[in-house]
């Protein structure tokens, strides 16, 4: 079956530690999406990636980096520079808009990965 | 800038009862996306419906339905006969037409409106 997958559910880290967060995707879909999503709070765009080995920073993209260098996956490094890093974390992808016109395709949205620093 | 406004928090509503959920959007695009995203309790957002601006056409699919207003810069989306398997949070997001190479679908959400259905 075709989807993504987000490794962990939960992650535990303590302050000042970089973690990773793993998102894959078998849609062969070309954009892939970091989202954070805190309680009560709509989600937030982190970085976003139309192309391998191409990204661009989101709306809050301060205290994370991201690569590219497949197109099935595309990690987020939460860095001991984000200041709150405790969130619910969703990867999405969706088909390249670009390929077929200028509508903006629906995104597809992994499990997430809820993290939590101590 | 883009905004998605949805002033309901919470809903809660007993099974069967028909419910609405608001959506107000801010944009200077002449043409722009809107969509609803049901996100249950696992976390995953599932994808409900997208929507043009040049479409008003209302949407019925199955028990859902949306009313797309643009004098009103609305877009909402009404459970009929509500069920408990309905309880999650409901977003609703925006997004502008890809007039630049190498955009991606940047998405804006509202903060999403949580509904509970009990029996």
């Amino acid at each position: 079956d075709g989807g993504i997958t987000q490794s962990p559910k939960y992650l535990f880290r303590k302050e000042g530690q970089n973690v990773t967060l793993s998102c894959e995707q078998n849609l062969n879909h070309d954009a892939m999406y970091w989202y954070r999503q805190d309680p009560g709070q709509g989600l937030r765009l982190i970085y976003y990636s139309q192309i391998v080995n191409d990204f661009q920073k989101g709306d809050i993209a301060e205290g994370y980096s991201v690569s590219r260098e497949k197109k099935e996956s595309f990690p987020l490094t939460v860095t001991s520079a984000q200041k709150n890093p405790t969130a619910f974390y969703l990867c999405a992808s969706s088909i390249d808009p670009l390929r077929l016109g200028t509508e903006p395709y629906e995104q597809y949205f992994g499990p997430g990965t809820r993290l939590t620093v101590t | 800038a883009q905004k998605v406004t949805q002033a309901q928090t919470e809903i809660s509503v007993v099974e069967k009862e028909d419910v609405t959920l608001d959506c107000v959007y801010e944009t200077r695009d002449t043409t722009y996306y809107l969509f609803w995203y049901k996100q249950p309790p696992s976390g995953e957002l599932v994808f409900l419906i997208r929507r043009n601006s040049f479409d008003e056409q209302n949407e019925i699919s199955g028990r859902y339905s949306w009313n797309f207003q643009k004098s009103t810069s609305s877009f909402n989306f009404t459970i009929t006969a509500s069920q408990v398997v309905d309880s999650a949070v409901y977003f609703c997001a925006l997004s502008a037409p890809f007039i630049n190479t190498g955009t991606a679908s940047k998405l804006t959400f509202g903060t999403g409106t949580r509904l509970q259905v009990t029996l």
